[in-house]
Protein backbone atom coordinates (compact mmCIF):
# COMPACT_ATOMS: atom_id res chain seq x y z
CA UNK A 1 0.00 0.00 0.00
CA UNK A 2 1.93 3.08 -1.33
CA UNK A 3 1.83 5.96 1.68
CA UNK A 4 0.91 9.40 0.50
CA UNK A 5 2.33 10.89 -2.61
CA UNK A 6 3.30 14.56 -2.97
CA UNK A 7 4.69 15.91 -6.22
CA UNK A 8 6.65 17.86 -7.24
CA UNK A 9 9.24 17.03 -4.17
CA UNK A 10 10.64 20.92 -4.82
CA UNK A 11 9.57 24.09 -6.95
CA UNK A 12 10.62 26.53 -7.71
CA UNK A 13 8.74 29.59 -8.60
CA UNK A 14 9.37 33.13 -9.14
CA UNK A 15 7.41 36.22 -7.40
CA UNK A 16 4.20 36.77 -9.36
CA UNK A 17 3.97 33.22 -10.97
CA UNK A 18 1.50 30.74 -9.54
CA UNK A 19 1.97 27.30 -7.38
CA UNK A 20 0.45 24.32 -7.49
CA UNK A 21 0.93 21.24 -5.14
CA UNK A 22 -0.53 18.04 -5.18
CA UNK A 23 -1.06 15.29 -3.08
CA UNK A 24 -2.19 11.72 -3.68
CA UNK A 25 -3.62 10.29 -0.28
CA UNK A 26 -3.73 6.72 0.66
CA UNK A 27 -5.26 4.43 -1.04
CA UNK A 28 -8.62 4.13 0.85
CA UNK A 29 -8.47 7.18 2.85
CA UNK A 30 -11.25 10.29 1.72
CA UNK A 31 -10.23 12.62 4.10
CA UNK A 32 -6.72 15.36 3.54
CA UNK A 33 -5.44 17.80 5.30
CA UNK A 34 -2.67 20.21 4.14
CA UNK A 35 -0.21 21.83 6.35
CA UNK A 36 2.90 24.74 6.24
CA UNK A 37 5.95 24.38 7.62
CA UNK A 38 7.96 27.42 7.31
CA UNK A 39 11.56 27.33 7.62
CA UNK A 40 12.87 26.58 11.46
CA UNK A 41 9.21 26.61 12.58
CA UNK A 42 6.31 24.28 13.77
CA UNK A 43 3.97 22.86 11.52
CA UNK A 44 0.52 24.97 10.97
CA UNK A 45 -2.89 23.99 10.15
CA UNK A 46 -4.42 25.12 6.38
CA UNK A 47 -6.86 23.45 5.08
CA UNK A 48 -9.10 19.91 5.96
CA UNK A 49 -11.12 18.56 2.78
CA UNK A 50 -13.44 15.07 2.71
CA UNK A 51 -13.77 14.33 -1.20
CA UNK A 52 -15.49 17.58 -3.37
CA UNK A 53 -15.61 19.48 0.70
CA UNK A 54 -13.63 21.87 2.24
CA UNK A 55 -14.44 21.31 5.62
CA UNK A 56 -12.08 23.37 7.30
CA UNK A 57 -10.34 25.98 6.07
CA UNK A 58 -9.52 28.36 8.77
CA UNK A 59 -5.61 27.88 9.01
CA UNK A 60 -5.93 29.08 5.00
CA UNK A 61 -4.82 32.49 4.28
CA UNK A 62 -7.90 34.87 2.73
CA UNK A 63 -6.03 35.38 -0.67
CA UNK A 64 -3.81 33.82 -3.02
CA UNK A 65 -4.11 30.42 -1.79
CA UNK A 66 -6.90 28.07 -2.60
CA UNK A 67 -7.46 24.31 -2.32
CA UNK A 68 -9.76 21.16 -3.70
CA UNK A 69 -10.29 17.87 -3.56
CA UNK A 70 -11.91 16.82 -6.19
CA UNK A 71 -14.02 13.38 -6.92
CA UNK A 72 -11.57 11.56 -8.81
CA UNK A 73 -7.49 12.77 -8.84
CA UNK A 74 -5.03 14.36 -6.38
CA UNK A 75 -6.05 17.41 -3.95
CA UNK A 76 -4.55 20.41 -4.96
CA UNK A 77 -2.76 23.25 -3.11
CA UNK A 78 -3.03 26.77 -5.31
CA UNK A 79 -0.88 29.51 -4.13
CA UNK A 80 -1.93 32.23 -7.15
CA UNK A 81 0.93 34.98 -7.53
CA UNK A 82 3.55 33.74 -4.44
CA UNK A 83 5.51 36.30 -2.98
CA UNK A 84 8.72 35.18 -1.35
CA UNK A 85 7.02 34.89 2.61
CA UNK A 86 5.60 32.04 0.84
CA UNK A 87 8.95 30.06 0.90
CA UNK A 88 8.36 26.52 3.34
CA UNK A 89 7.65 22.86 3.28
CA UNK A 90 4.01 22.01 2.35
CA UNK A 91 2.95 18.92 4.04
CA UNK A 92 0.05 16.70 3.07
CA UNK A 93 -1.73 13.99 4.95
CA UNK A 94 -4.38 11.95 4.33
CA UNK A 95 -6.38 9.90 7.06
CA UNK A 96 -9.66 6.82 6.44
CA UNK A 97 -12.72 8.21 6.82
CA UNK A 98 -13.56 9.04 10.98
CA UNK A 99 -15.20 7.55 13.56
CA UNK A 100 -13.40 5.52 15.29
CA UNK A 101 -10.56 6.29 17.26
CA UNK A 102 -7.86 4.10 15.52
CA UNK A 103 -9.17 6.24 12.20
CA UNK A 104 -7.88 9.39 13.71
CA UNK A 105 -3.89 8.73 12.64
CA UNK A 106 -3.00 10.92 10.18
CA UNK A 107 -0.34 10.01 7.35
CA UNK A 108 2.07 12.84 5.80
CA UNK A 109 3.50 12.39 2.69
CA UNK A 110 7.58 13.44 2.07
CA UNK A 111 6.42 17.40 1.28
CA UNK A 112 6.75 19.72 -1.25
CA UNK A 113 9.31 22.22 -0.95
CA UNK A 114 8.37 25.61 -2.50
CA UNK A 115 11.22 27.93 -3.19
CA UNK A 116 10.16 31.99 -4.38
CA UNK A 117 12.60 33.48 -6.13
CA UNK B 1 -1.78 27.39 20.60
CA UNK B 2 -0.90 23.84 21.53
CA UNK B 3 -1.93 22.75 24.45
CA UNK B 4 1.20 20.84 25.67
CA UNK B 5 4.37 21.64 27.41
CA UNK B 6 7.36 19.68 26.57
CA UNK B 7 11.41 20.14 27.29
CA UNK B 8 13.14 21.93 24.11
CA UNK B 9 15.86 18.80 23.89
CA UNK B 10 17.07 15.69 24.90
CA UNK B 11 19.74 13.63 24.52
CA UNK B 12 19.75 9.91 24.69
CA UNK B 13 23.06 7.41 24.57
CA UNK B 14 22.44 4.66 21.61
CA UNK B 15 20.66 1.72 22.87
CA UNK B 16 19.31 3.24 26.32
CA UNK B 17 15.88 4.11 26.75
CA UNK B 18 14.48 7.48 25.80
CA UNK B 19 12.15 8.88 27.99
CA UNK B 20 10.22 12.10 26.63
CA UNK B 21 7.61 13.62 28.96
CA UNK B 22 4.67 16.16 27.89
CA UNK B 23 2.37 17.82 30.44
CA UNK B 24 -0.67 18.65 29.19
CA UNK B 25 -2.47 19.54 32.86
CA UNK B 26 -5.73 21.14 30.47
CA UNK B 27 -6.65 17.88 28.96
CA UNK B 28 -10.02 17.48 28.91
CA UNK B 29 -12.17 14.19 29.31
CA UNK B 30 -12.56 13.30 25.63
CA UNK B 31 -9.27 14.25 24.20
CA UNK B 32 -6.71 11.90 23.44
CA UNK B 33 -3.18 11.94 23.95
CA UNK B 34 -0.82 11.43 20.27
CA UNK B 35 2.60 11.24 19.63
CA UNK B 36 3.91 12.17 16.45
CA UNK B 37 7.50 12.55 15.19
CA UNK B 38 9.49 14.71 12.16
CA UNK B 39 12.94 13.24 11.10
CA UNK B 40 14.90 16.40 9.47
CA UNK B 41 13.57 17.58 6.29
CA UNK B 42 10.75 14.69 6.29
CA UNK B 43 7.05 14.25 6.64
CA UNK B 44 5.95 13.70 10.36
CA UNK B 45 4.94 10.08 11.63
CA UNK B 46 2.22 8.94 13.97
CA UNK B 47 4.10 7.21 16.47
CA UNK B 48 0.98 5.83 18.81
CA UNK B 49 -1.11 7.45 20.70
CA UNK B 50 -3.71 6.69 23.94
CA UNK B 51 -6.95 8.31 26.00
CA UNK B 52 -6.02 7.14 29.48
CA UNK B 53 -4.69 3.08 29.73
CA UNK B 54 -1.02 2.57 28.96
CA UNK B 55 -0.15 1.85 25.12
CA UNK B 56 2.60 0.28 23.07
CA UNK B 57 3.36 -0.56 19.63
CA UNK B 58 6.09 -1.61 17.75
CA UNK B 59 7.61 1.56 17.76
CA UNK B 60 7.06 2.96 21.29
CA UNK B 61 5.48 2.83 24.85
CA UNK B 62 2.90 5.98 25.74
CA UNK B 63 2.61 5.94 29.87
CA UNK B 64 -0.32 8.28 30.65
CA UNK B 65 -0.44 9.59 34.36
CA UNK B 66 -3.71 8.83 36.26
CA UNK B 67 -4.96 12.07 36.60
CA UNK B 68 -4.03 12.27 32.88
CA UNK B 69 -2.66 15.73 33.42
CA UNK B 70 1.08 14.54 31.84
CA UNK B 71 2.57 11.59 29.80
CA UNK B 72 5.62 10.29 28.66
CA UNK B 73 6.82 8.92 25.36
CA UNK B 74 8.87 5.99 25.94
CA UNK B 75 11.44 4.57 23.11
CA UNK B 76 13.25 1.33 24.58
CA UNK B 77 16.45 0.99 22.69
CA UNK B 78 17.15 4.58 20.88
CA UNK B 79 18.81 4.20 17.77
CA UNK B 80 20.75 6.83 16.00
CA UNK B 81 17.57 7.16 13.64
CA UNK B 82 15.65 8.11 16.26
CA UNK B 83 17.01 11.47 16.08
CA UNK B 84 13.98 13.53 15.61
CA UNK B 85 11.61 16.50 16.65
CA UNK B 86 8.66 14.62 18.61
CA UNK B 87 5.38 15.87 19.14
CA UNK B 88 2.78 15.15 21.78
CA UNK B 89 -0.83 16.04 20.72
CA UNK B 90 -4.11 16.42 22.38
CA UNK B 91 -7.06 16.68 20.93
CA UNK B 92 -10.84 15.30 20.54
CA UNK B 93 -11.23 12.71 18.02
CA UNK B 94 -12.23 13.41 14.57
CA UNK B 95 -15.83 12.87 13.64
CA UNK B 96 -16.01 14.28 10.77
CA UNK B 97 -16.49 18.35 11.88
CA UNK B 98 -13.92 20.80 12.12
CA UNK B 99 -11.82 19.20 14.83
CA UNK B 100 -9.70 17.14 12.00
CA UNK B 101 -6.17 19.53 12.23
CA UNK B 102 -3.48 18.64 14.21
CA UNK B 103 -2.31 21.17 16.04
CA UNK B 104 1.47 21.11 16.45
CA UNK B 105 3.66 22.83 19.23
CA UNK B 106 7.81 23.02 19.43
CA UNK B 107 8.08 19.83 20.07
CA UNK B 108 11.39 17.74 21.49
CA UNK B 109 13.98 17.67 19.80
CA UNK B 110 15.76 14.43 20.49
CA UNK B 111 19.35 14.03 19.76
CA UNK B 112 20.51 10.22 20.37
CA UNK B 113 24.41 10.28 20.37
CA UNK B 114 26.54 7.02 20.10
Amino acid sequence: NAGVMQNPRHLVRRRGQEARLRCSPMKGHSHVYWYRQLPEEGLKFMVYLQKENIIDESGMPKERFSAEFPKEGPSILRIQQVVRGDSAAYFCASSPQVGAPSSYEQYFGPGTRLTVT
Amino acid sequence: DAKTTQPPSMDCAEGRAANLPCNHSTISGNEYVYWYRQIHSQGPQYIIHGLKNNETNEMASLIITEDRKSSTLILPHATLRDTAVYYCIVRVPNYGGSQGNLIFGKGTKLSVKP
